[in-house]
Formats: C-alpha cells, sequence, structure tokens
C-alpha cells in the first residue's frame, strides 16, 4: 500500500547542531508539506514544494530548510536547532484526484532540543 | 493569513449523544476543507473533504456542512461512542495549502 513515513519517530538533539527529519511517499504526490504542531498553537506550515527543484516558505519557516531532489522525498533540515524548535514535525503530501486535493499525513517526529 | 476557529475547545458528552463541532474561517476563497481526527500522540487521520462548491458531505455517522460564503463548516457526528474520542481539527484549503484551527477536543463518556 502506498504511504507516507517520517523518521526517525522521536529525536533529541544538543542545540546548535544540524538535524534533518525525512519525509518519504509512495504515493507520487507532487504537493509536499512540513508543519510544527505546539500546544496553544495548533499546526502551523513550515515549508512545501509543489514538485521537484520546487521550495516554498510557510508561516514559520525562519531556521529551517528543504529541498526537493525527487517527487518521493521533502527533507527538513534545521540549520543550528535551538530550544523553540522543540516540537513534534508532520510531513504530508497531496496532488489532484477528482477536482480534490485531498492531504495526508505521516505519523510525526518528536524533536527535543536540549 | 487564513485564521480558523474552532468552538468549543472541549467537549465531554455521555455514549449516545449526537456531536456538533464548528469551525469558522476567515478568507472564504477557499478551494476545499478537510477534517481531520488525532488521537493523543498520534497523526492525524482525514475524515471528510468537502470541495467548495459542495455544501455537505457524508461518511457513514459523520456529516460535515459548509457554508462558504459565511466562512463556516460544522461537523456532526451522530450517536457519538466512546472511541469517538479524539481532538478534531477543521483546515481550509487555500492554494493547496492548509490552515489549520486549535480544534476541539472531545471525550465520550461510557
Amino acid at each position: 500500500d502506498a504511504e507516507i513515513t517520517q523518521s526517525p519517530r522521536h529525536k533529541i538533539t544538543e542545540t546548535g547542531r544540524q538535524v534533518t527529519l525525512a519525509c518519504h511517499q509512495t504515493w507520487n504526490h507532487n504537493n509536499m508539506f512540513w508543519y510544527r504542531q505546539d500546544l496553544g498553537h495548533g499546526l502551523r506550515l513550515i515549508h512545501y514544494s509543489y514538485g521537484v527543484q520546487d521550495t516554498n516558505k510557510g508561516e514559520v519557516s525562519d531556521g529551517y530548510s528543504v529541498s526537493r531532489s525527487n517527487t518521493e522525498d521533502l527533507p527538513l533540515t534545521l540549520e543550528s536547532a535551538a530550544s523553540s524548535q522543540t516540537s513534534v514535525y508532520f510531513c504530508a503530501s497531496s496532488a489532484e484526484t477528482r477536482g480534490r486535493y485531498e492531504q495526508y499525513f505521516g505519523p510525526g517526529t518528536r524533536l527535543t532540543v536540549t | 493569513k487564513q485564521e480558523v476557529t474552532q468552538i468549543p475547545a472541549a467537549l465531554s458528552v455521555p455514549e449516545g449523544e449526537n456531536l456538533v463541532l464548528n469551525c469558522s474561517f476567515t478568507d472564504s476563497a477557499i478551494y476545499n476543507l478537510q477534517w481531520f481526527r488525532q488521537d493523543p500522540g498520534k497523526g492525524l487521520t482525514s475524515l471528510l473533504l468537502i470541495q467548495s462548491s459542495q455544501r455537505e458531505q457524508t461518511s457513514g455517522r459523520l456529516n460535515a456542512s459548509l457554508d462558504k460564503s459565511s466562512g463556516r463548516s460544522t461537523l456532526y457526528i451522530a450517536a457519538s461512542q466512546p472511541g469517538d474520542s479524539a481532538t478534531y481539527l477543521c483546515a481550509p484549503e487555500n492554494d493547496y495549502k492548509l490552515s489549520f484551527g486549535a480544534g476541539t477536543t472531545v471525550t465520550v463518556r461510557a
């Protein structure tokens, strides 16, 4: 079955380190998204991509970067991790099906920055 | 910027009652609206998607309505069960991007 996976599922890192979170989908969806979820803020969009070599900043992109070298993967990099980036990170993907763009979410990565 | 408000923030009902979850959004130029369910510590599961041209969508005990011009959507869950306990998130879509409300946390008491 097609799916969307994230790794690692849990990560503890130190302030200042570079961290990369992986997202892989097997639906061949053009659109991919990264969100963070924090208590009191709901889900907020970090970066998104509409296809290979396309990346765009979302609402809370400072301190994060993405690259899209193929359809299946959109890795999220924290250039220099900060305690404020402790959060749960969700990856999602979507594509048009009969005029609908339904987003499907991965299981999430819980990141703790100490 | 799309702002999404969900009311109430929390809801506790006895088993068997019908649930009504409200969502309002500020930018009515949406393409779709999705309702999600999230269990504690888990990811998001898509429940229903309503296209902007539709007024409602049904799946089993779930029914979602959409009034795009007034920026409102309502999720109805009939005959609630303890397994319906979760947080429900509303997410209107603009330019393929979703904006989320803070959610309504539902507890169904056996």
